[in-house]
């Protein structure tokens, strides 16, 4: 079966200081990759997604980058933190599941609380 | 364009009240849509989902419907438990035979808390 591993799983980091989250998908192979970022009051925003290794869109304007190095890992990145990227990120993983329909599974989330 | 709608809550119910939260989309042809749950701190679990017109996704007792005339999916659970308090999205995937992305778009979510 098909299981996503985020980590770290808290961070607390000062503004400007650089930052990187990783999640790992196992059990798939070249799988739709996601990054979320749901703030308080728990809307849902997408951030960046990618479809294959060194593929990667964004979907908003933003001082964070994404990057995928390996089929099953996804990097979300950032230079210099701002307080507004404080929240918790939700990395995803996507299956096809033919005739047009698709299915999407989310991991445990990293909350990032920058001061 | 894509979206969805739901209620925003919240809801308050007592345990083993029935439970409604309604969800209503707009997109061009057959999306997939999906049900998923966030417990407190957590990420979001899949709960249910449907991927045609008239199919019923079902899952520890939630039930909802593929309403393509009223484009509704509504979730109905007939008796809620306290473990079943979270935060319920209703979202959707469009159905583009060309693309490999299957990008999800969510409602805003509805605050369920079930008193004893």
């Amino acid at each position: 079966s098909q299981t996503i591993h985020q980590w770290p799983a808290t961070l607390v980091q000062p503004v400007g200081s650089p930052l990187s989250l990783e999640c790992t998908v196992e059990g798939t192979s070249n799988p739709n990759l996601y990054w979320y970022r749901q703030a308080a009051g728990r809307g849902l925003q997408l951030l960046f997604y990618s479809v294959g290794i060194g593929q990667i869109s964004s979907e908003v304007p933003q001082n964070l980058s994404a990057s995928r190095p390996q089929d099953r890992q996804f990097i979300l990145s950032s230079k210099k933190l701002l307080l507004s990227d404080s929240g918790f990120y939700l990395c995803a993983w996507g299956n096809r599941l033919g005739q047009g329909s698709y299915e999407q599974y989310f991991g445990p989330g990293t909350r990032l609380t920058v001061t | 364009g894509n979206s969805v709608t739901q209620m925003e809550g919240p809801v308050t119910l007592s345990e083993e009240a029935f439970l409604t939260i309604n969800c209503t989309y707009t997109a061009t042809g057959y999306p997939s849509l999906f049900w998923y749950v966030q417990y407190p701190g957590e990420g979001l679990q899949l709960l249910l989902k449907a991927t045609k017109a008239d199919d019923k996704g079902s899952n520890k007792g939630f039930e909802a419907t593929y309403r393509k005339e009223t484009t509704s999916f509504h979730l109905e659970k007939g008796s809620v438990q306290v473990s079943d308090s979270a935060v319920y999205f209703c979202a959707l995937i469009p159905a583009d035979r060309g693309s490999t992305l299957g990008r999800l778009y969510f409602g805003r979510g509805t605050q369920l808390t079930v008193w004893p």
